[in-house]
């Protein structure tokens, strides 16, 4: 299996709301990312998980909170969101986290979040 | 710093023309390149990448891609575009610095009929 899989594939929310996004790898990697992506730009990184230990969290607000329960999984808690969170949301994995070609990222189809 | 340069933001080819879509790098080591493909709402389908050896790569959908050191750059070719390949096309160094990307801001490409 070399599929990151991502559920769900679309999202509505309000601003007041909570919702959760799920991500799936049964490739055995150690490494996951969640990545957002705004119409015509390219991934921007999110955060990176580790041995399910966070390692990079590039400034993002505390709306978005992740959690990685088990080697497999990768969940990004949603909370008060603004309209302009309104993106692509990008799943990645990897064997482990480092530098060169054996930690290249596999990424999953995304999910399609609009907040009203 | 690591960057990537995709000079063309639009592109638009016929059905059945050649294509080169451009990439540009910088960085001072081995770079690990990537070209991915992204159609409308879709998430990243990876091409090809480079890492050592032959620098004419070989990818999925009848795409190759050409490392020039010399010139730092990665550019995607295909000889007959079909107009399934209309996306967006990204290209990507990394990973770096605990498995950064970087990429490029893509090309997007539109083949008329």
């Amino acid at each position: 299996d070399t599929e990151v899989t991502q559920t769900p594939k679309h999202l509505v929310m309000g601003m007041t709301n909570k919702k959760s996004l799920k991500c799936e790898q049964h490739m055995g990697h150690r490494a996951m990312y969640w990545y957002k992506q705004k119409a015509k730009k390219p991934p921007e990184l999110m955060f990176v998980y580790s041995y399910e230990k966070l390692s990079i969290n590039e400034s993002v607000p505390s709306r978005f909170s992740p959690e990685c329960p088990n080697s497999s999984l990768l969940n990004l808690h949603l909370h008060a969101l603004q309209p302009e969170d309104s993106a692509l949301y990008l799943c990645a994995s990897s064997q482990e986290r480092g530098e060169g070609p054996r930690y290249e990222q596999f990424f999953g189809p995304g999910t399609r979040l609009t907040v009203l | 710093a690591q960057s990537v340069t995709q000079p063309d933001i639009h592109i638009t080819v016929s059905e059945g023309a050649s294509l080169e879509l451009r990439c540009n790098y910088s960085y001072g080591a081995t770079p690990y390149l990537f070209w991915y493909v992204q159609s409308p709402g879709q998430g990243l389908q990876l091409l090809l990448k480079y890492f050592s050896g032959d620098t004419l790569v070989q990818g999925i959908k009848g795409f190759e891609a050409e490392f020039k050191r010399s010139q730092s750059s990665f550019n995607l070719r295909k000889p007959s575009v079909h107009w399934s390949d209309a996306a967006e096309y990204f290209c990507a160094v990394g990973p770096y610095n605990f498995n950064k990307f970087y990429f490029g801001s893509g090309t997007k490409l539109n083949v008329k009929p």
